[in-house]
Protein backbone atom coordinates (compact mmCIF):
# COMPACT_ATOMS: atom_id res chain seq x y z
CA UNK A 1 0.00 0.00 0.00
CA UNK A 2 0.66 3.90 -0.45
CA UNK A 3 1.79 5.86 2.64
CA UNK A 4 3.28 8.14 4.31
CA UNK A 5 4.66 8.30 8.06
CA UNK A 6 5.46 11.21 9.63
CA UNK A 7 6.59 9.22 13.39
CA UNK A 8 6.82 12.75 15.13
CA UNK A 9 3.23 14.22 15.89
CA UNK A 10 4.49 16.71 18.17
CA UNK A 11 7.89 17.99 18.42
CA UNK A 12 8.92 21.26 20.59
CA UNK A 13 12.39 22.76 19.92
CA UNK A 14 14.67 25.27 21.30
CA UNK A 15 14.58 28.99 18.83
CA UNK A 16 18.13 28.71 17.56
CA UNK A 17 18.42 24.57 17.75
CA UNK A 18 18.57 22.57 14.75
CA UNK A 19 15.76 20.49 13.43
CA UNK A 20 15.29 17.36 11.85
CA UNK A 21 11.22 16.07 10.34
CA UNK A 22 11.22 12.77 9.85
CA UNK A 23 9.35 11.59 6.86
CA UNK A 24 8.84 7.35 5.46
CA UNK A 25 7.25 6.71 2.80
CA UNK A 26 5.64 3.02 0.94
CA UNK A 27 5.37 3.84 -2.59
CA UNK A 28 4.99 1.18 -5.92
CA UNK A 29 6.63 3.67 -8.33
CA UNK A 30 9.69 6.20 -8.47
CA UNK A 31 8.44 8.40 -5.67
CA UNK A 32 8.31 12.42 -6.21
CA UNK A 33 8.54 13.90 -2.24
CA UNK A 34 7.68 17.13 -1.22
CA UNK A 35 7.64 18.81 2.00
CA UNK A 36 5.64 21.48 2.85
CA UNK A 37 4.33 23.89 5.62
CA UNK A 38 1.22 25.11 6.81
CA UNK A 39 0.23 28.16 9.18
CA UNK A 40 -2.88 27.90 11.34
CA UNK A 41 -6.34 28.30 9.19
CA UNK A 42 -3.85 28.77 5.64
CA UNK A 43 -3.13 26.70 2.90
CA UNK A 44 0.12 24.84 2.13
CA UNK A 45 3.24 26.23 1.02
CA UNK A 46 6.13 23.80 -0.42
CA UNK A 47 8.98 24.25 1.39
CA UNK A 48 10.97 21.49 -1.12
CA UNK A 49 10.87 18.95 -3.55
CA UNK A 50 12.92 16.16 -4.64
CA UNK A 51 12.04 14.83 -8.25
CA UNK A 52 15.88 13.04 -9.02
CA UNK A 53 19.31 14.17 -9.03
CA UNK A 54 20.99 15.45 -6.59
CA UNK A 55 19.80 13.48 -2.72
CA UNK A 56 20.17 16.69 -1.15
CA UNK A 57 17.83 19.06 -1.56
CA UNK A 58 17.32 22.76 -0.96
CA UNK A 59 14.67 24.24 -0.08
CA UNK A 60 13.07 28.12 1.36
CA UNK A 61 13.60 29.44 4.34
CA UNK A 62 16.86 27.75 5.09
CA UNK A 63 15.56 24.26 5.08
CA UNK A 64 17.09 21.35 3.31
CA UNK A 65 15.96 17.92 3.42
CA UNK A 66 17.83 14.63 2.09
CA UNK A 67 16.50 11.33 -0.34
CA UNK A 68 17.90 8.43 1.15
CA UNK A 69 16.16 5.64 -1.05
CA UNK A 70 17.67 2.69 1.01
CA UNK A 71 15.43 3.50 3.93
CA UNK A 72 12.96 5.11 2.17
CA UNK A 73 13.33 8.45 3.67
CA UNK A 74 13.02 11.86 3.32
CA UNK A 75 13.84 14.07 6.38
CA UNK A 76 13.82 17.80 6.35
CA UNK A 77 16.19 19.70 8.46
CA UNK A 78 17.07 22.89 9.61
CA UNK A 79 20.22 23.91 10.98
CA UNK A 80 18.67 26.87 13.33
CA UNK A 81 15.08 27.47 13.96
CA UNK A 82 13.53 30.25 14.55
CA UNK A 83 10.30 30.93 16.12
CA UNK A 84 8.66 31.64 12.95
CA UNK A 85 8.96 28.57 11.78
CA UNK A 86 6.39 26.81 14.30
CA UNK A 87 3.72 25.46 12.51
CA UNK A 88 2.26 22.06 11.02
CA UNK A 89 4.43 20.50 8.44
CA UNK A 90 3.73 17.69 6.08
CA UNK A 91 5.64 15.32 3.87
CA UNK A 92 4.25 13.75 0.79
CA UNK A 93 4.36 11.56 -2.46
CA UNK A 94 3.35 11.48 -5.77
CA UNK A 95 4.05 10.13 -9.44
CA UNK A 96 5.71 11.89 -12.07
CA UNK A 97 2.77 10.90 -14.28
CA UNK A 98 0.65 12.49 -11.82
CA UNK A 99 2.54 15.32 -9.09
CA UNK A 100 -0.46 16.94 -7.97
CA UNK A 101 -1.85 13.63 -6.99
CA UNK A 102 -0.57 13.31 -3.38
CA UNK A 103 -0.24 11.01 -0.51
CA UNK A 104 0.32 13.50 2.71
CA UNK A 105 1.33 12.12 5.91
CA UNK A 106 -0.09 12.79 9.09
CA UNK A 107 1.61 16.23 9.62
CA UNK A 108 4.21 17.28 12.56
CA UNK A 109 3.41 20.15 14.47
CA UNK A 110 6.40 22.06 15.30
CA UNK A 111 6.50 24.14 18.43
CA UNK A 112 9.06 26.89 18.74
CA UNK A 113 10.97 27.71 22.35
CA UNK A 114 11.76 31.16 23.33
CA UNK B 1 3.91 33.25 -11.09
CA UNK B 2 1.65 29.99 -10.16
CA UNK B 3 -1.18 31.32 -7.81
CA UNK B 4 -3.88 29.36 -7.23
CA UNK B 5 -6.61 31.57 -5.29
CA UNK B 6 -10.08 30.06 -3.50
CA UNK B 7 -13.17 31.61 -2.77
CA UNK B 8 -14.54 31.50 -0.33
CA UNK B 9 -11.72 31.44 2.61
CA UNK B 10 -14.43 31.07 5.32
CA UNK B 11 -18.68 29.85 5.10
CA UNK B 12 -21.04 29.04 7.50
CA UNK B 13 -24.47 27.81 5.85
CA UNK B 14 -27.19 26.03 7.32
CA UNK B 15 -27.86 22.51 6.85
CA UNK B 16 -29.59 21.19 3.92
CA UNK B 17 -28.58 23.86 1.73
CA UNK B 18 -25.50 23.81 -0.47
CA UNK B 19 -22.26 25.73 -0.81
CA UNK B 20 -20.00 26.10 -3.89
CA UNK B 21 -16.38 26.74 -3.74
CA UNK B 22 -14.08 28.15 -6.66
CA UNK B 23 -10.39 27.42 -7.26
CA UNK B 24 -8.50 29.31 -9.65
CA UNK B 25 -5.75 29.34 -11.63
CA UNK B 26 -4.91 33.43 -12.06
CA UNK B 27 -1.37 33.00 -13.88
CA UNK B 28 -1.68 29.41 -15.84
CA UNK B 29 -3.82 27.04 -17.25
CA UNK B 30 -4.25 23.76 -15.34
CA UNK B 31 -5.75 20.51 -16.69
CA UNK B 32 -5.91 19.41 -13.86
CA UNK B 33 -7.50 20.08 -10.55
CA UNK B 34 -7.39 18.12 -6.65
CA UNK B 35 -9.98 19.01 -4.01
CA UNK B 36 -8.35 17.80 -0.70
CA UNK B 37 -10.56 17.95 2.49
CA UNK B 38 -8.70 18.18 6.15
CA UNK B 39 -10.13 17.53 9.63
CA UNK B 40 -9.01 19.34 12.54
CA UNK B 41 -5.32 18.52 13.15
CA UNK B 42 -5.24 15.76 10.40
CA UNK B 43 -3.88 15.28 7.37
CA UNK B 44 -5.09 16.03 4.20
CA UNK B 45 -7.13 13.21 1.98
CA UNK B 46 -8.15 13.87 -1.40
CA UNK B 47 -11.18 13.81 -2.41
CA UNK B 48 -11.45 13.90 -6.25
CA UNK B 49 -9.36 14.79 -9.28
CA UNK B 50 -10.81 17.32 -11.45
CA UNK B 51 -10.24 17.19 -15.33
CA UNK B 52 -11.04 20.16 -17.89
CA UNK B 53 -13.44 19.43 -19.89
CA UNK B 54 -14.69 15.50 -17.84
CA UNK B 55 -15.77 14.50 -15.39
CA UNK B 56 -13.89 14.12 -12.25
CA UNK B 57 -12.65 10.95 -10.87
CA UNK B 58 -13.53 10.24 -7.11
CA UNK B 59 -11.45 8.39 -4.79
CA UNK B 60 -13.43 5.60 -2.77
CA UNK B 61 -15.84 6.18 -0.22
CA UNK B 62 -16.50 10.25 -1.47
CA UNK B 63 -19.60 10.49 -2.66
CA UNK B 64 -20.14 12.11 -6.57
CA UNK B 65 -23.43 13.31 -5.31
CA UNK B 66 -22.81 15.42 -2.40
CA UNK B 67 -19.95 16.48 -3.32
CA UNK B 68 -19.96 17.86 -6.95
CA UNK B 69 -16.86 19.18 -9.32
CA UNK B 70 -17.14 20.95 -12.15
CA UNK B 71 -14.37 22.45 -13.81
CA UNK B 72 -15.34 24.14 -16.94
CA UNK B 73 -12.35 26.07 -18.39
CA UNK B 74 -8.56 25.78 -17.82
CA UNK B 75 -8.43 28.37 -14.88
CA UNK B 76 -11.71 27.04 -12.75
CA UNK B 77 -12.77 24.22 -10.97
CA UNK B 78 -15.83 24.31 -8.54
CA UNK B 79 -16.48 22.14 -5.45
CA UNK B 80 -20.17 22.40 -4.44
CA UNK B 81 -21.25 20.42 -1.49
CA UNK B 82 -25.05 19.60 -1.48
CA UNK B 83 -27.39 19.24 1.48
CA UNK B 84 -24.59 20.13 3.65
CA UNK B 85 -25.02 18.73 7.20
CA UNK B 86 -22.45 19.41 10.21
CA UNK B 87 -20.21 16.75 9.48
CA UNK B 88 -19.17 18.05 6.21
CA UNK B 89 -18.06 21.03 8.00
CA UNK B 90 -13.71 20.90 7.30
CA UNK B 91 -10.99 22.30 5.63
CA UNK B 92 -10.98 22.19 1.66
CA UNK B 93 -8.45 22.42 -0.28
CA UNK B 94 -7.90 22.69 -3.90
CA UNK B 95 -4.43 22.19 -5.83
CA UNK B 96 -3.85 22.95 -9.57
CA UNK B 97 -1.12 21.21 -12.05
CA UNK B 98 0.77 23.37 -14.62
CA UNK B 99 -0.27 22.21 -17.86
CA UNK B 100 2.88 23.13 -19.15
CA UNK B 101 5.14 22.80 -16.20
CA UNK B 102 3.18 19.90 -14.82
CA UNK B 103 6.25 19.24 -12.20
CA UNK B 104 4.21 19.76 -9.02
CA UNK B 105 0.86 21.42 -8.25
CA UNK B 106 0.00 24.83 -6.66
CA UNK B 107 -2.58 25.11 -3.64
CA UNK B 108 -4.95 27.29 -2.54
CA UNK B 109 -5.14 28.71 0.74
CA UNK B 110 -8.50 26.72 1.74
CA UNK B 111 -11.93 26.98 2.69
CA UNK B 112 -13.15 26.77 5.68
CA UNK B 113 -16.52 25.09 5.65
CA UNK B 114 -18.90 25.63 8.95
CA UNK B 115 -22.29 24.12 8.69
CA UNK B 116 -25.01 24.65 11.35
Amino acid sequence: AQSVTQPDIHITVSEGASLELRCNYSYGATPYLFWYVQSPGQGLQLLLKYFSGDTLVQGIKGFEAEFKRSQSSFNLRKPSVHWSDAAEYFCAVGALSNTGKLIFGQGTTLQVKP
Amino acid sequence: GAVVSQHPSRVICKSGTSVKIECRSLDFQATTMFWYRQFPKQSLMLMATSNEGSKATYEQGVEKDKFLINHASLTLSTLTVTSAHPEDSSFYICSARDAVRGTEAFFGQGTRLTVV
